[in-house]
């Protein structure tokens, strides 16, 4: 059982570069998230996605895409990257969103870096 | 809109001692849930103890546990007999109860336990 996974675990592009973010959980989770981490910022959501086929913007959805594969995988994908993206991501899980007793589960995060 | 707020980016305890670490929030929702997540240099965010709005008496996990003044907006998170394993980044997180999978968290507190 290996929770939360997440590839790359860094990643070094050049601004306008385009790359995908790999999450995967193991937990037959409903629900998946993908936040970014900025010094002094806290975490703050990205996208969301509720159930297998439903996806919504969070808080700073833009410069960002994703898909929802299926239950299992949800991923992130910056089309043309920007330095303003350079930024730590972390994807989580929970086993229903609005659920009395969610909790949130998550991966180890993934550096990213834009030159 | 809901915030959190982290006063203290950084503290420093003596292993064996305790630590209070603070968060208050503001809100104007009844009913909501609270969180501490742990981050240790390894990035991966841990859950470390929840409290559901709507229970006044306060949580505890072993050695954590929390002071929740609703009336207040504050929720501290007490650390006893502190170890070194414990030294890492601490977040204080909140969510609605009703409607919305967002999570609100704050800056975050860097624990350092002095051996």
């Amino acid at each position: 059982n290996a929770g939360v996974t997440q590839t790359p675990k860094f990643q070094v592009l050049k601004t306008g570069q385009s790359m995908t973010l790999q999450c995967a959980q193991d937990m037959n989770h409903n629900s998946m998230y993908w936040y970014r981490q900025d010094p002094g910022m806290g975490l703050r959501l990205i996208y969301y996605s509720a159930s297998e086929g439903t996806t919504d913007k969070g808080e700073v959805p833009n410069g960002y895409n994703v898909s929802r594969l299926n239950k299992r995988e949800f991923s992130l994908r910056l089309e043309s990257a920007a330095p303003s993206q350079t930024s730590v991501y972390f994807c989580a899980s929970s086993e229903q969103g609005l659920a009395v007793t969610d909790t949130q589960y998550f991966g180890p995060g993934t550096r990213l870096t834009v030159l | 809109a809901q915030t959190v707020t982290q006063s203290q980016p950084e503290m420093s305890v003596q292993e064996a001692e305790t630590v209070t670490l603070s968060c208050t929030y503001d809100t104007s929702e009844s009913d909501y849930y609270l969180f501490w997540y742990k981050q240790p240099p390894s990035r991966q965010m841990i859950l470390v103890i929840r409290q559901e709005a709507y229970k006044q008496q306060n949580a505890t996990e072993n050695r954590f546990s929390v002071n929740f003044q609703k009336a207040a907006k504050s929720f501290s998170l007490k650390i006893s007999d502190s170890q070194l394993g414990d030294a890492a980044m601490y977040f204080c997180a909140y969510r609605s109860a009703s409607g919305t999978y967002k999570y609100i968290f704050g800056t975050g507190t860097r624990l350092k336990v002095l051996a």
